[in-house]
């Protein structure tokens, strides 16, 4: 079965520093993976995804995510953090071979940026 | 606007009493899946429906059923409300048969059962 880790429940940067979000993933097989970001009283939004190819991935807003598969991680990275960034993101695997595109999510991460 | 739209926005049920919640889409999407969002626990699959006329069960299934009624309609039922149950609610669809975009989510239910 798929899984998500999450290790850090919350990350507080200060503006302008740049930003690491913490993933790691288990699946059966080869992974699809994805960020997903949600702003209080909203639903989630899609930032990201890694399908193939380029392990580093870009995404919606600036942020980027690089996939490592000997370390079964997919960390979400921006260079220089912006106060409008603070919200709850989640990290989200699935299984290449899950015909129903079931994805898993993580606990989440809240991240907190500093002005 | 193309999406995800999820009704009531808001409930308050009492133990034991009835509710349904309703989503539907309009972007001819062949999967549909209701979430349950709970602090410190991130998103639990409660129910999915891979097509139009199959339904199984996730992760947390227990209290719940779904209809998936047409290919834009998937709703989920609570027969019996129990305080355990007081969550946001998600529903999301997506297309598993193309390269995956990922999901595309509602903006949610939030249900007090007291």
């Amino acid at each position: 079965a798929q899984s998500v880790a999450q290790p850090e429940d919350q990350v507080n940067v200060a503006e302008g520093n740049p930003l690491t979000v913490k993933c790691t993933y288990s699946v059966s097989g080869n992974p699809y993976l994805f960020w997903y970001v949600q702003y209080p009283n909203r639903g989630l939004q899609f930032l990201l995804k890694y399908i193939t190819g380029d392990n580093l991935v870009k995404g919606s807003y600036g942020f980027e995510a690089e996939f490592n598969k000997s370390q079964t991680s997919f960390h979400l990275k921006k260079p220089s953090a912006l106060v409008s960034d603070s919200a709850l993101y989640f990290c989200a695997v699935r299984d290449i071979g899950d015909r129903d595109d079931k994805i898993i999510f993580g606990k989440g991460t809240r991240l907190h940026i500093l002005p | 606007n193309a999406g995800v739209t999820q009704t009531p926005k808001f409930q308050v049920l009492k133990t034991g009493q009835s509710m349904t919640l309703q989503c539907a889409q309009d972007m001819n999407h062949n999967s549909m899946y209701w979430y349950r969002q709970d602090p410190g626990m991130g998103l639990r699959l409660i129910y999915y429906s891979a097509s139009e006329g199959t339904t199984d069960k996730g992760e947390v299934p227990n209290g719940y059923n779904v209809s998936r009624l047409n290919k834009r309609e998937f709703s989920l039922r609570l027969e019996s409300a129990a305080p355990s149950q007081t969550s946001v609610y998600f529903c999301a669809s997506s297309i598993p048969d193309r390269r995956p975009y990922g999901y595309t989510f509602g903006s949610g239910t939030r249900l007090t059962v007291v």
